[in-house]
């Protein structure tokens, strides 16, 4: 299986701060990479494929970058409703495993 | 507008069965590609099973083969979970997730899951 990680596990930040969260895989996936927005007791969010493609409908402060091993997700200009936890998942082979999350909360 | 209702949750004793059901709307249901994914209380995003648009390609994650069966009723607009000898581990919100194709490719669309608790 493909492992994947994160960094960092957690942010402490401010509304209009820019943040940066970095997704590893163990092994090559080339773009097959997704970033999804959780938030408390709500579903998970999809917000951008193959690596660097924004969902329809998500704002383009969110951007996404990388291709291989390792990958990025910035968040321009933090909004209150950007505070919560951020997962990368790769696609490329079976299973399509997760990493373990960053939560972004409030500072 | 896609929606993807998860029904079918609740407490189960260990050893138990449940089977959980996706009704999907919205969309071509019998064109795309449909998972499963979990997530234990305060833990992280679980890949668990897909199925082909046609039903003819399943997957398992090792933690529920031979245990769990996803099959689906493309007539009905449903996808199902029959899970079985279930384990406390198996505590989860299960969440169907819809494929952008008829194969496998990445998730666009979320169900708001069900909570299934393992536990006597």
């Amino acid at each position: 299986d493909i492992q994947m990680t994160q960094s960092p596990s957690s942010v402490s930040a401010s509304v209009g701060d820019r943040v940066t969260i970095t997704c590893r895989a163990s092994q090559g996936i080339s773009n097959y990479l997704a970033w999804f927005q959780q938030k408390p007791g709500k579903a998970p969010k999809s917000l951008i494929f193959a690596a660097s493609s924004l969902q329809s409908g998500v704002p383009s402060k969110f951007s996404g970058s990388g291709s291989g091993t390792d990958f990025t997700l910035t968040i321009s200009s933090l909004q209150p409703e950007d505070f919560a936890t951020y997962y990368c998942q790769q696609y490329n082979s079976f299973p399509f495993t997760f990493g373990p999350g960053t939560k972004v909360d409030i500072k | 507008e896609v929606q993807l209702v998860e029904s079918g949750g609740g407490l189960v004793q260990p050893g138990g069965s449940l089977r959980l059901s996706c009704s999907a709307s919205g969309f071509t249901f019998s064109s795309y590609a449909m998972h499963w994914v979990r997530q234990a209380p305060g833990k992280g995003l679980e890949y668990v099973s897909a199925i082909s648009s046609n039903g003819g390609s399943t997957y398992y994650a090792d933690s529920v083969k031979g245990r769990f069966t996803i099959s689906r009723d493309n007539s009905k607009n449903t996808l199902y979970l029959q899970m079985s000898s279930l384990r406390a581990e198996d505590t989860a919100v299960y969440n169907c997730v819809k494929s952008v194709s008829s194969g496998w490719g990445y998730f666009d669309y979320w169900g708001q899951g069900t909570l299934v608790t393992v536990s006597s």
